[in-house]
């Protein structure tokens, strides 16, 4: 069974830039998540989807943070415009349902300069 | 409110001894899953266990167990006779429907030494 796959895995960008990520979760999974992870912390929830619908996006920052959910598979998370603090790796995952376990990609590390 | 306290930042430990991960939790529903996953070098956050709040008994895998205690809140990860392969960082997640989201502590990083 193939994993949930994200690119790119890595990213530069210069503050005010915009950037995407992509992820293409396990097939059959209902639920995704895109999650922060500041180095040395733990992963912070951004938003949750189930199916195509918005469960919780009460931390992300919406001023410059989107995502959606393309006919609940794929999604993509967009930041505009980025800033230095958003340098972090942005992990996606997928579950069968909400209450079930969670697998991750890979993750996309991007850098803000 | 819900959250995951994992209050060991850091362990550092020599090969073949035991060491015993702490997860503390809070959560106002009844119905909820705890679980642990790893985090090796190479970054990928890999799941180890799931467990509902049902269910109290302990599991053993392989030398991985966990210890779960309603009564204090808390779901321990206990790694036997440890190995240099198990250098990571591990996390504590918490999920229940009342808050409908999958959150995580903030990792302890194990450090296991030849």
């Amino acid at each position: 069974e193939a994993g949930v796959a994200q690119s790119p895995r890595y990213k530069i960008i210069e503050k005010r830039q915009s950037v995407a990520f992509w992820c293409n979760p396990i097939s059959g999974h209902a639920t995704l998540y895109w999650y922060q992870q500041i180095l040395g912390q733990g992963p912070k929830l951004l938003i949750q989807f189930q199916n195509n619908g918005v469960v919780d996006d009460s931390q992300l920052p919406k001023d410059r943070f989107s995502a959606e959910r393309l006919k609940g598979v794929d999604s993509t998370l967009k930041i505009q415009p980025a800033k230095l603090e958003d340098s972090a790796v942005y992990l996606c995952a997928s579950s069968l349902d909400r209450d079930r376990e969670a697998f991750f990609g890979q993750g996309t590390r991007l850098t803000v300069v | 409110a819900q959250k995951v306290t994992q209050a060991q930042t850091e362990i550092s430990v020599v090969e073949k001894e035991d060491v015993t991960l702490d997860c503390v939790y809070e959560t106002r529903d009844t119905t909820y899953y705890l679980f642990w996953y790893k985090q090796p070098p190479s970054g990928e956050l890999v799941f180890l266990i799931r467990r509902n709040s049902f269910d109290e008994q302990n599991e053993i895998s392989g030398r991985y167990s966990w210890n779960f205690q309603k009564s204090t809140s808390s779901f321990n990860f206990t790694i036997t006779a440890s190995q240099v392969v198990d250098s990571a960082v591990y996390f504590c997640a918490h999920f229940s429907g009342g808050y409908n989201k999958l959150i995580f502590g903030a990792g302890t990083r194990l450090a296991v030494h030849p």
